[in-house]
């Protein structure tokens, strides 16, 4: 089984400031890993993926991730916020098998303050 | 172009009703998902159908039924509809069953009073 876990549901930071919302995950197997965004009243819309090779990729909007197997994370970063990234973020995994079904952590919602 | 539709965006019903929610995609995809975000925005898949062909149904009540008349449609039919159903549902596709990225439509937020 496979599971995500996003540390803080909601996470507040200044205009020009570090982004960092965290995700932890569980699996059994190699896991492929993705961070969605999904802006009010709309859909999700994926940010970046891991699936093999690098292990820091990086995605749309200046954001990165690092996965650390040791870890069991998948940690997003931006180094600067900017009012449009208030959204609410979710890390999710997969595995591959079961008809890959994708498996969501809780969401994190990024407020930016001027 | 969009590239996963669903209709309605959004739908009002009361509790008792049969209703339906329609999902396309136009980009080619052979696997199309169901997936329910509830009010705490949890995510959780339904349904998952590979070239029309039924492949997860996560423990949905019977109630639901998806039903894909061709790979680039795969809707959700919802009956006697109970005030847990309310829910944002979003269709997803993908290119193969083992594509890891999903693609998701714009979701359908279903009131039912």
């Amino acid at each position: 089984a496979q599971s995500v876990t996003q540390l803080g549901s909601h996470v507040s930071v200044s205009e020009g400031a570090l982004v960092l919302l965290r995700c932890n995950y569980s699996s059994s197997v190699p896991p492929y890993l993705f961070w969605y965004v999904q802006y009010p009243n709309q859909g999700l819309q994926l940010l970046l993926k891991y699936t093999t090779g690098a292990t820091l990729v990086k995605g749309i909007n200046g954001f990165e991730a690092e996965f650390k197997k040791s870890e069991t994370s998948f940690h997003l970063t931006k180094p600067s916020a900017h009012m449009s990234d208030a959204a609410e973020y979710f890390c999710a995994v997969t595995t591959g098998n079961a008809g890959n079904m994708l498996t969501f952590g809780g969401g994190t919602r990024l407020m930016v303050k001027p | 172009d969009t590239a996963v539709s669903q209709t309605p965006k959004y739908l009002v019903t009361q509790m008792g009703n049969d209703k339906s929610i329609k999902c396309e995609q136009n980009l080619g995809h052979d696997t199309m998902y169901w997936y329910k975000q509830d009010s705490k925005k949890f995510l959780k898949i339904m349904f998952s159908y590979n070239n029309k062909e039924l492949i997860i149904n996560e423990t949905v009540p019977n109630r639901f039924s998806p039903k894909s008349p061709d790979k680039a449609h795969l809707n959700l039919h919802i009956n006697s509809l109970e005030l847990g159903d309310s829910a944002v549902y979003f269709c997803a596709s993908s290119l193969q069953v083992y594509s890891y990225e999903q693609y998701f439509g714009p979701g359908t937020r279903l009131t039912v009073t």
